[in-house]
């Protein structure tokens, strides 16, 4: 079975700064791994997705993610955070052994400090 | 591009009452899938469909129902509703069932349950 562990409920960083969100899976089978974010009372938006092709993977806004099979992480990276960024943001794993569900962290939040 | 829709965008209830949420996947997605998120929560998978027939289900409750018609389109019935059963409810579809496929997500449906 799979699952998703993200770490840190809430994460606060400087507008400009560094902004790592970290998730780890856990997965018998080689994974499909994906970020979404959710703006306040939006749906769910994707960021990026890795589907074992390159292990780094780019997505929208700036953001990207590494796949990293030796440390089942795929945590989510962006150098420079802006306002905008402030959103909550999940990790999630495809199951492999029922109809390809998505299993969901619990989420991050993103807070931008001016 | 047409995204998935969602209707109503709110709903109040009272308990005990019913209620149905309906979807409208990304025209050609054969797949629909429905979470319900709590507050403060994570999605929580509820069921899913591929082409009109029940293809995985999930955390579902007895009172909850769901079909996907000819057109594509899914409705989740709720009866006896509760108070916890106040949360967003997610829709999502995809083009298939394949693990890399991306789940589109749409903007969801607010249910308070009074």
């Amino acid at each position: 079975a799979q699952s998703v562990t993200q770490l840190g409920s809430h994460v606060s960083v400087s507008e400009g700064a560094l902004v790592l969100l970290r998730c780890n899976y856990s997965s018998s089978v080689p994974p499909y791994l994906f970020w979404y974010v959710q703006y306040p009372n939006q749906g769910l938006q994707l960021l990026l997705k890795y589907t074992s092709a390159a292990t780094l993977v780019k997505g929208i806004n700036g953001f990207e993610a590494e796949f990293k099979k030796s440390e089942t992480s795929f945590h989510l990276t962006k150098p420079s955070a802006h306002m905008s960024d402030a959103a909550e943001y999940f990790c999630a794993v495809r199951a492999a052994d029922s109809n390809y569900q998505l299993i969901w962290g619990a989420g991050t939040k993103l807070i931008i400090k001016p | 591009a047409a995204g998935v829709i969602q209707s109503p965008r709110h709903l109040i209830k009272e308990k005990r009452e019913t209620a149905t949420l309906k979807c409208y996947p990304i025209p050609r997605h054969d797949t629909v899938y429905w979470y319900q998120q709590g507050p403060g929560q994570d999605p929580q998978f509820l069921i899913s469909f591929y082409e009109k027939m029940q293809s995985d289900k999930g955390s579902i409750p007895d009172r909850f129902s769901a079909q996907q018609f000819s057109d594509y389109h899914s409705e989740l019935n709720m009866s006896s509703l509760e108070l916890g059963d106040s949360a967003l409810y997610f829709c999502a579809s995809s083009p298939g069932t394949s693990a890399y496929n991306e789940q589109f997500f749409g903007p969801g449906t607010r249910l308070t349950v009074l």
